[in-house]
């Protein structure tokens, strides 16, 4: 049972662009969503991340906006670089007992920025 | 501070052979993961610690997968036998308990193992 889904297995934009990465999730008691990066031969950096209470959060050329009505979320790139190019994983937070968080994952988006 | 260092890099096998995984947290993370990533998924919860102890494992195939965190430090994932849907990358993370809420984990680099 997938609970976090990226249904766009990649993504290409041009340099200087914005780049729209969409995830989307079935569960209810997810309370963060979180953005990692993979570059390859490496594990994957935590970029963003969002609580479930809020609808938007900003760093630097990176946006994550969550709808929680649709139970959609999204990570806007701007301007896109071509340093970004990796694999971007959403993954959701949940409480599974005491202070004991535990993450899921999607499948992953490839984005490519062509210079 | 240090990151999450994980051995070997990259590991083939036939199958049915045995293999393990060795990883060593960051210094103080009490909570440490094993992660498979399949390629095209992404990764897969196996197991979760805390400190030297097992919090989650339901998702553990515990008739060919073990997994150990000897003093709550460095974790050993061990594979025996090998089958050839195990060929993944195995991550290790570590965090603390509320930083793993919202800011996520630390991941290791992996290892990636082939099972011929």
């Amino acid at each position: 049972d997938q609970q976090v889904k990226q249904n766009s297995p990649s993504l290409s934009v041009q340099e200087g662009r914005i780049s729209i990465l969409n995830c989307d999730y079935t569960n209810s008691m997810f309370d963060y969503f979180l953005w990692y990066k993979k570059y390859p031969a490496e594990g994957p950096t935590f970029l963003i991340s969002i609580s479930s209470i809020k609808d938007k959060n900003e760093d630097g050329r990176f946006t994550v906006f969550l709808n929680k009505s649709a139970k959609h979320l999204s990570l806007h790139i701007v301007p896109s670089q071509p340093g970004d190019s990796a694999v971007y994983f959403c993954a959701a937070s949940w409480n599974s007992g005491g202070s004991n968080y535990k993450l899921t994952f999607g499948k992953g988006t490839l984005l490519t920025v062509n210079p | 501070e240090a990151g999450v260092a994980q051995s070997p890099r990259y590991k083939i096998i036939e199958k049915r052979q045995s293999v393990a995984f060795w990883c060593n947290p960051i210094s103080g993370h009490a909570t440490l993961y094993w992660y498979q990533q399949i390629l095209g998924q992404g990764p897969k919860l196996l197991i979760q610690f805390q400190n030297n102890g097992v919090v989650d494992d339901s998702q553990l195939p515990k008739d060919r997968f073990s997994a150990e965190r000897l003093k709550g430090v460095d974790s050993t994932l061990k594979i025996q036998p090998a089958k050839l849907e195990d060929s993944a990358v195995y991550l290790c993370a570590s965090t603390t308990n509320e930083a793993g809420r919202g800011y996520g984990y630390t991941f290791g680099s992996g290892t990636r193992l082939t099972v011929v």
